[in-house]
């Protein structure tokens, strides 16, 4: 089973609209961290925002923001107010705290949705 | 600050041909990582390091092996290459931190050929 679901291979939004791209995980750890990363057409990975599982409160950074919802296992990243700088690939990561010597340290991506920002 | 450093950029190899990525990184990090990214795929682990001197696999180890005998290296080979090992590899390299919440930085990327 994938650690990491994105489930929107691609998606579009006009300049200036705000744009929500979805993630789901799968992990039975209390202690995990979300990572969502920006990779232009250029190829290189730009860390963008992180969330803890036991943050009681949603991660901001500048226009980006994680949608936190533990329950249902989902750390949805919105983008508002959009540029067409922003068209990129954006992948959702996971890291478990895993005590289990298997796995430790294991950093999971999805596959990436893939974002078209137009004017 | 270099950061991650990979090596090289872009190779070619023929089938069966052995080579080695070297990952450097200069931020004193415990841990680090080598993908594949491969179109539709997103990145997939390959194997991974907790520390100078252990490895372990990831999700898609087989043709590759990795050392780290110093901290600052992370070295990835392919004994005998084969055209599905085409790809663009990717380093990475984290401090463990508290509660899990260091981000992992990433080199440029390697993109490998093999014909």
């Amino acid at each position: 089973a994938q650690k990491i679901t994105q489930t929107q291979p691609g998606m579009f939004v006009q300049e200036k609209e705000a744009v929500t791209l979805d993630c789901t995980y799968d992990t039975s750890d209390q202690s995990y961290g979300l990572f969502w990363y920006k990779q232009p057409s250029s190829g290189e990975m730009i860390f963008l925002i992180y969330q803890g599982s036991y943050d009681e409160q949603n991660a901001t950074e500048g226009r980006y923001s994680l949608n936190f919802q533990k329950a249902r296992k989902s750390a949805n990243l919105v983008i508002s107010a959009s540029q067409l700088g922003d068209s990129a690939m954006y992948f959702c990561a996971m890291r478990e705290k895993a005590d289990r010597g298997s796995t430790l340290g294991r950093l999971y991506f999805g596959r990436g949705t893939q974002l078209t920002v137009w004017p | 600050n270099a950061g991650v450093t990979q090596t090289p950029k872009f190779r070619v190899l023929k089938t069966g041909q052995s080579m080695t990525l070297l990952c450097a990184q200069d931020m004193n990090h415990e841990y680090m990582y080598w993908y594949r990214q491969d179109p539709g795929m997103g990145l997939r682990l390959i194997h991974y390091s907790v520390g100078e001197g252990t490895t372990a696999k990831g999700e898609v180890p087989d043709g590759y092996n990795v050392s780290r005998l110093k901290k600052q290296n992370f070295l990835l080979g392919l004994e005998s290459a084969a055209p599905s090992q085409t790809s663009v590899y990717f380093c990475a390299s984290s401090y463990p931190g508290r509660d899990w919440n260091t981000e992992a930085f990433f080199g440029q990327g390697t993109r490998l050929t093999v014909v």
